[in-house]
């Protein structure tokens, strides 16, 4: 199984962009859907669980959706500390583990 | 609130076998119904998840690593450790300690610890 994410995106302040994640029936069909990001030397961090839920530390301006076998990570206003790597995870009946998505750069130009 | 740090050589060998442990604090074992793993991350590279442990003991692990890792709960209830065995090069990374659980997936990470093969 593999978790299928957009190598990079960009945007400039202020607009919004969209990060998506594409598995199967044996990931994001069934299964909620988590989203970190990820700043260089530093471990992932959490945005997004159960494919819509934003810990209170978040800010609203990340939400997380899931469509059938997608999901998918929105950012609106974006600002220039968006930028990092951004990764999608879910369990796997295949794996019967984590399958993490390949992760997406966002670059705000 | 729990945290977890990762120990472990840093710096291996061809051949040799990879030892690490994760220490947490905050929390235990016997909390709930948490699985413990094991994450890497290659140079510049994406999220590869290795193995957990659930606290009952139950352990599974990545079907492109099985041949090689073992992960245990350690002596004390605050530890789990990996072993990887016959390392290569393409296994130096940074590796990195979680729980994690059904509904908010991996959520709480280690810094990491970086593990060089040469």
């Amino acid at each position: 199984s593999v978790l299928t994410q957009t190598p990079s995106v960009s945007g400039t302040p202020g607009q919004r962009v969209t990060i998506s994640c594409s598995g199967d029936n044996s990931n994001i069909g069934p299964y909620p859907v988590t989203w970190y990001h990820q700043f260089p030397g530093t471990a992932p961090k959490l945005l997004i669980y159960a494919s819509d839920q934003r810990p209170s530390e978040v800010p609203a301006r990340f939400s997380g959706s899931k469509s059938g076998t997608s999901a998918f990570l929105a950012i609106s206003g974006l600002q220039s500390e968006d930028e990092a790597d951004y990764y999608c995870a879910v369990w796997d009946d295949g794996v019967k583990g984590w399958l993490f998505g390949g992760g997406t750069k966002l670059t705000v130009l | 609130q729990v945290q977890l740090r990762e120990s472990g050589p840093g710096l291996l060998k061809p051949s040799q076998t990879l030892s690490l442990t994760c220490t947490f604090f905050g929390d235990s074992f016997t909390s709930g119904n948490y699985y413990w793993n094991w994450v890497r991350q290659h140079p510049g590279k994406g999220l590869e998840w290795i193995a957990y442990i659930y606290y009952s003991g139950t352990a599974y692990y990545n079907p492109s690593l099985k041949s090689r890792i073992t992960i245990s709960i350690g002596q004390s209830q605050n530890q789990f450790s990996l072993e990887l065995a016959s390392v290569t090069t393409a296994d130096t990374a940074v590796y990195f300690c979680a729980r994690g659980d059904l509904i908010h997936g991996i959520n709480v990470w280690g810094q990491g610890t970086t593990v060089t093969v040469s």
